[in-house]
């Protein structure tokens, strides 16, 4: 079983839908992010989370929320999705006793806002 | 925004000959990593070099860090088909709790 787990893998949906983007962890780690890749991009950071009460805003949070609700799970919410949403998701850990940042990927989830 | 850029944006060789990607990158760092990402799938880390060393090996991997230049190179000997895949590098700063900063990627095609 892969060690960061992302659902749905791919997810069609309308103009105003609220969707919700999961991620679990197997991997023990303590912190957590979401980013977003679009083509021809590097991955920019959506939010990202140090454990389950420190959540922080990245460098695009608007139009995204996100919640913890474990150590091992950390979701991202599109409260009302827009087309230029449509991208490829990602989630990742790492852990903070190992002072390098070093991050461990799922597979992604690909998102078309129609 | 983006503190890395890659070069080039892609890379085409042919298998058995060897593949250099170049990073720049603008402010200090405390790391550099270098990712592969197979199409459309998560990253996998592949190498970590600390502002601190010059060179790091890894296999068939070669990495070199110049923070004068604020430059890195990776060099993937003797390729594979099984390299196909671009490549990001990501850099850490100790004074924003190490969160990693990617560059565009390099789009590497090995040819058999």
């Amino acid at each position: 079983d892969a060690d960061v787990t992302q659902t749905p893998r791919n997810r069609i949906t309308k103009t105003g839908k609220r969707i919700m983007l999961e991620c679990s962890q197997t991997k023990g780690h303590d912190r957590m992010y979401w980013y977003r890749q679009d083509p021809g991009l590097g991955l920019r950071l959506i939010y990202y989370s140090f454990d389950v009460k420190d959540i922080n805003k990245g460098e695009i949070s608007d139009g995204y929320s996100v919640s913890r609700q474990a150590q091992a799970k950390f979701s991202l919410s599109l409260e009302s999705a827009i087309p230029n949403q449509t991208a490829l998701y990602f989630c990742a850990t790492s852990d903070s006793q190992i002072a390098k940042n070093i991050q461990y990927f799922g597979a992604g989830t690909r998102l078309s806002v129609l | 925004s983006q503190q890395g850029e890659e070069d080039p944006q892609a890379l085409s060789i042919q298998e058995g000959e060897n593949a250099t990607m170049n990073c720049s990158y603008k402010t200090s760092i405390n790391n550099l990593q270098w990712y592969r990402q197979n199409s459309g799938r998560g990253l996998v880390h592949l190498i970590l070099i600390r502002s601190n060393e010059r060179e790091k090996h890894s296999g068939r991997l070669r990495v070199t860090l110049d923070t004068s230049k604020k430059s890195s190179s990776l060099l993937i000997t003797a390729s594979r088909a099984a390299d196909t895949a671009s490549y990001f590098c990501a850099t850490a700063r100790r004074d924003s709790n190490y969160q990693l900063i990617w560059g565009a990627g390099t789009k590497l095609i090995i040819k058999p």
